[in-house]
């Protein structure tokens, strides 16, 4: 059984700061990990995604994410807030080792970025 | 790429009757996946295709829900006898079976409401 838990269900960061999201994740084999974005009433935009090789892994608007085996982690990063990041964001894992490949999710971190 | 489809956006029924959702995927994606997602959640697994056999089923997925893909191509997901508890936004992803390729991609999702 995989599972994802993301710490923290509201960020709120002024704009032009640092924004980080918090993912652990437990999985029984080397995990597939993604960071999805949803803006309200819209389906999930894939921001970033690490199935093996290099641990940082750079993504689209500027997001960043490492994922460190020691640690289950996979954050997500941007050095500088813009309005337009304002939106929920849902860290997800997959299992690489079936064959089916679902999404397990977290329960989401909604980012507000004030001016 | 036209991207994932979904019809209807929004429906709004009352308890008891059956509703249907349709789901277009990216072309030649093979993968098709349907999500639920109620509010203040992550997406959660209902069931995917490959092709046209529907390969799992989550238990989520109780007698009065039932999908289908034909042909192959679009997907369809059945709700009968709605409950009030069915109310939530309703997500098709799609996933090619290409190498290296295990993001998936998803459609802007139907908002279903039972009153």
């Amino acid at each position: 059984a995989q599972s994802v838990t993301q710490l923290g269900s509201h960020v709120s960061v002024s704009e032009g700061a640092l924004v980080l999201l918090r993912c652990n994740y437990s999985s029984s084999v080397p995990p597939y990990l993604f960071w999805y974005v949803q803006y309200p009433n819209q389906g999930l935009q894939l921001l970033l995604k690490y199935t093996t090789g290099a641990t940082l892994v750079k993504g689209i608007n500027g997001f960043e994410a490492e994922f460190k085996k020691s640690e289950t982690s996979f954050h997500l990063t941007k050095p500088s807030a813009h309005m337009s990041d304002a939106a929920e964001y849902f860290c997800a894992v997959s299992n690489s080792g079936g064959s089916n490949y679902k999404l397990t999710f977290g329960k989401g971190t909604l980012l507000t970025v004030n001016p | 790429d036209t991207g994932v489809s979904q019809d209807p956006r929004h429906k709004i029924t009352k308890r008891g009757q059956n509703v249907t959702f349709r789901c277009d995927p990216i072309s030649e994606h093979n993968r098709l996946y349907w999500y639920r997602q109620t509010l203040g959640q992550g997406p959660e697994f209902l069931t995917y295709f490959q092709n046209e056999a529907q390969l799992e089923k989550s238990r989520l997925l109780s007698d009065r829900f039932s999908a289908e893909r034909p042909k192959g191509s679009f997907s369809t997901l059945e709700i009968q006898r709605t409950e009030q508890g069915d109310s939530a936004m309703y997500l098709c992803a799609s996933r090619s079976l290409a190498p290296s390729s295990y993001e998936q991609y998803f459609g802007p999702g139907t908002r279903l409401t039972v009153t």
